[in-house]
């Protein structure tokens, strides 16, 4: 059972190119998260959403909660921006554990 | 600006061995976690823990794995006997409550991992 489901799993975009990826969850929620984790392993925290849209730099997240649907959109990509992107959720009333989605890989080509 | 911090990075080790991964999370979160991600698959939750017990564990959680705050700034996620299956990257995660009341949300700060490799 997958309580997070992500959209597409591999992307291959061109420097420049306008990015969407897809998360779709089947729970309830406090707020999703967008995590980036580069090849090296690392997780870090890009966005924390309840609601609406967030902005930071070329990246915007948005959620539609009625909907439990939730997208990030990198702009003017570039090939930094390679990594792979996880959508998580978080549970209401406990927040103790995350549910994670299985991951988008990104390759921006120069 | 306060962070999650791990060690070793890179632990390999024999089958068999017993394991002991390091975090030290941010010194004023009172929730920590561990997960662990096996290559190509996706993060899993391992275990949370508060108030020097655990509060939550998944069923990967099992007699193999202890986890304890030895002197309240370390937390230790440790592998008693390890398995081939073992061998995943390790995080280790400590939370703040963002917000007031029933409009906080949970925010989660991760460490950058630690990579097991049971041979």
């Amino acid at each position: 059972k997958n309580e997070v489901e992500q959209s597409p799993q591999n992307l291959t975009a061109q420097e420049g190119e306008f990015i969407t990826i897809n998360c779709s969850y089947s729970v309830g929620i406090s707020a999703l998260h967008w995590l980036q984790q580069h090849p090296g392993g690392g997780i870090v925290s890009l966005f924390m959403l309840s609601s609406g849209k967030k902005k930071h730099g070329r990246l915007i997240a948005t959620i539609n909660i009625q909907e439990k649907h939730s997208s990030l959109h990198i702009t003017a990509s570039h090939p930094r921006d390679s990594a792979v992107y996880i959508c998580a959720v978080s549970p209401p009333n406990t927040g103790n554990q995350f549910y994670f989605g299985t991951g988008t890989s990104l390759t921006v080509i120069p | 600006e306060p962070e999650v911090t791990q060690t070793p990075s890179h632990q390999v080790t024999q089958m068999g061995q017993e394991v002991i991964l390091r975090c030290v999370p941010i010194s004023n979160h009172l929730y920590f976690y561990w997960y662990r991600q096996i290559l190509g698959q996706k993060v899993e939750f391992l275990v949370s823990f508060y108030n020097n017990e655990i509060s939550e564990k998944s069923e990967i959680f099992d007699d193999q794995f202890s986890v304890e705050r030895p002197d309240g700034s370390n937390f230790t996620l440790k592998i008693r006997s390890t398995k081939l299956e073992d061998s995943a990257m390790y995080f280790c995660a400590s939370r703040a409550r963002i917000g007031l009341g029933l409009a906080g949300v949970n925010e989660q700060f991760f460490g950058p991992g630690t990579r097991l490799t049971v041979l």
